[in-house]
């Protein structure tokens, strides 16, 4: 069974880097046909995908976010890993990994919470 | 960038009666369109994907039907647990992003 896990700090300051990790175990992260997606759901609203990278290492960004995303991969760890740069609060939210089969996503972290406060 | 946008935003409906979602696209997916379902506190859970094909373990009376703008999620019977926030999500081949609905919280009437 696929599980994922999200890693990372829990509060970041205003105009600092987010950086978050997602453990991935039971599978492996360079398999084929799959991406590897970052999501996030602020308190109390929706869900808001972030961007993804392929097992090729290709990435792809939610344009609203691509000037301050950053998506890679350490496949010798078998974890993909998520920057956002110059973060505000309005940034704040719950951040999920999740392993997308083309057009679903079928395998999701527990999500963590991060906080953007001084 | 392809909008989806749900309908209703709230929806109160008795146990044991049937729950109606609708989730429209800006432009066509095809159908390239997956449905959620999200407890309080939990990850989304994959319901259907495909438009009508359920996941792996999704019971029964949890269908999908639509193509191309026009979508919708059918509880044919409500039971206590499927009392949750719905979220619909297209995949767009290009650009390849996907969206997400605002989703259709469903609660006990």
């Amino acid at each position: 069974q696929l599980q994922l896990q999200e890693s990372g700090s829990g509060l970041v300051k205003p105009s600092q880097t987010l950086s978050l990790t997602c453990a991935v175990s039971g599978g492996s992260i360079s398999s084929g046909g799959y991406s590897w997606s970052w999501i996030r759901q602020p308190p109390g609203k929706g869900l808001e995908w972030i961007g993804y990278i392929y097992h090729s290492g290709s990435t792809y960004y939610n344009p609203s976010l691509k000037s301050r995303v950053t998506i890679s991969v350490d496949r010798s760890k078998n974890q993909f890993s998520l920057k956002l740069s110059s973060v505000t609060a309005a940034d704040t939210a719950v951040y999920y990994c999740a392993r997308f089969s083309t057009d679903y996503g079928d395998y999701w972290g527990q999500g963590t919470l991060v906080t953007v406060s001084s | 960038e392809i909008v989806m946008t749900q309908s209703p935003a709230t929806l109160s409906v008795s146990p044991g009666e049937r729950a109606t979602l609708s989730c429209r696209a800006s432009q066509s997916v095809s159908s390239n369109l997956a449905w959620y379902q999200q407890k309080p506190g939990q990850a989304p859970r994959l319901l259907i994907y495909g438009a009508s094909t359920r996941a792996t373990g999704i019971p029964a009376r949890f269908s999908g039907s639509g193509s191309g703008t026009e979508f919708t999620l059918t509880i044919s019977s409500l039971q206590s647990e499927d009392f949750a926030v719905y979220y619909c999500q297209q995949y767009n081949n290009w650009p390849p992003e996907y969206t997400f609905g605002q989703g259709t919280k469903l609660e006990i009437k």
